[in-house]
């Protein structure tokens, strides 16, 4: 299994950019990087999936240097409701025998 | 599109008790995931479906847990019997293929 390190939490203030930056030094050749915000009593909602370089949806974009030991979840212009729990999930999508592990989850406050 | 629908919501029962949880995926989904997250912890997989199949239980404490998914659809998951660090939230997931997984928000058991 994939050994994810994440910081416990961050601060930030609305308008600002957040990245938060995962580290999973053991990823294998079909290990997919993928990150979930969880709200309390809530399921982890999906917010981007990445295999290299650089992927940038509506909400977020996700840096994967070449060597792939690490990814950073970049979140433009954060606002009060962007407060939650952010999980890097690390793993082969396809059921092989590294698995799939989430990290232990960045708590980001976000401070008017 | 629905989501992954989860029940119970919540559940509480006393140690040694039997417990099962229900999970109807996203229409269409093959793969189906239980998860189980500990308070202030990450998910961590219990098993993983590819259609009616198992692709990966290696974490599932087969002693006392079980999971089936007759037909590829729904499916569930069993303890049998509960002991106190059983609490958590037990979460279910599905996907298509290589695509990221969909959670439901959901079963919190509490066990006395």
């Amino acid at each position: 299994l994939a050994k994810i390190t994440q910081p416990i939490s961050m601060d930030s203030y609305e308008g600002q950019e957040v990245n938060i930056t995962c580290s999973h030094n053991n990823i294998a050749t079909n290990d997919y990087i993928t990150w979930y915000q969880q709200f309390p009593s809530q399921g982890p909602r999906f917010i981007i999936q990445g295999y290299k370089t650089k992927v940038t949806n509506e909400v977020a974009s996700l840096f994967i240097p070449a060597d792939r030991k690490s990814s950073t979840l970049s979140l433009p212009r954060v606002s009060l409701s962007d407060t939650a729990v952010y999980y890097c999930l690390v793993g082969d999508l396809g059921g092989g025998a590294d698995g799939l592990t989430f990290g232990k989850g960045t708590h980001l406050i976000i401070q008017p | 599109e629905a989501g992954v629908a989860q029940s119970p919501r919540y559940k509480i029962i006393e140690k040694r008790q039997s417990v099962a949880f229900w999970c109807n995926p996203i229409s269409g989904h093959a793969t189906l995931y239980w998860y189980q997250q500990i308070l202030g912890q990450g998910p961590k997989l219990l098993i993983q479906f590819q259609n009616n199949g198992v692709v990966d239980d290696s974490q599932l404490p087969k002693d006392r847990f079980s999971a089936e998914r007759l037909k590829g659809v729904d499916s569930t998951l069993k303890i049998q019997p509960a002991k106190l660090e059983d609490s958590a939230v037990y979460l279910c997931a599905s996907s298509s293929s290589n695509q990221p997984q969909h959670f439901g928000d959901g079963t919190r058991l509490s066990i006395l």
